[in-house]
């Protein structure tokens, strides 16, 4: 097992440039989650799936996100027309199938710069 | 609705001194809560949880953290502080598949 992926690592891009990045969750971890993490802030709730069913979105998640797990394995998170308020590191989790409350293991992270 | 506070975003400790980073939370259901560890450029990695039964949960690398339901507090502690300690440590709590982070507390280990 060799835990969450996630890639790039990093990626710097220009504004209005539209950026994708992959999560590649533990094998039979069905639940996938995707974080926004700013300087000096906690982990922000981006989105959950089960299986392939986007379950929840936040509010934080405008219109130029989108996120999608096709076939129930990896995920990736898209960024259109990126600004620069859009620079932060994206971290994806995953957990297993269980209890409500399983523990989320997490990637990396790929920190966006948009210049 | 969920919420949590970490008081003090940075604390600083002697190696061998006692850690105390201090967490409360708001929660209008049994809470489920969490401590993560976050070392530079790398992800969150689960330190302990609690979920129900005792309320003392004994996690990684010698850390531990009490539930208080009175004083809706999850502080972190650890008797003696190494360097290797040094990090930023998150407190979260969750219900149902969403998980609330709090701010974040640097810790400083002095040599």
């Amino acid at each position: 097992d060799t835990g969450v992926s996630q890639d790039p690592r990093h990626k710097i891009t220009k504004r209005g440039q539209n950026v994708t990045f992959r999560c590649d969750p533990i094998s039979e971890h069905n639940r996938l989650y995707w974080y926004r993490q700013t300087l000096g802030q906690g982990p922000e709730f981006l989105t959950y799936f089960q299986n392939e069913a986007q379950l929840e979105k936040s509010r934080l998640l405008s219109d130029r996100f989108s996120a999608e797990r096709p076939k129930g394995s990896f995920s990736t998170l898209e960024i259109q027309r990126t600004e620069q308020g859009d620079s932060a590191m994206y971290l994806c989790a995953s957990s297993p199938p269980g209890q409500e409350q399983e523990t989320q293991y997490f990637g990396p992270g790929t920190r966006l710069l948009v210049l | 609705a969920q919420s949590v506070t970490q008081l003090g975003s940075h604390v600083s400790v002697s190696e061998g001194a006692l850690v105390l980073l201090r967490c409360n939370y708001s929660s209008s259901v049994p809470p489920y809560l969490f401590w993560y560890v976050q070392y530079p450029n790398q992800g969150l990695q689960l330190l302990l949880k609690y979920t129900t039964g005792a309320t003392l949960v004994k996690g990684i690398n010698g850390f531990e953290a009490e539930f208080k339901k009175s004083e809706t507090s999850f502080h972190l502690t650890k008797p003696s502080a190494h360097m290797s300690d040094a990090a930023e440590y998150f407190c979260a709590v969750g219900g149902g598949f969403k998980t609330i982070f709090g701010a974040g507390t640097r810790l400083f280990v002095k040599a």
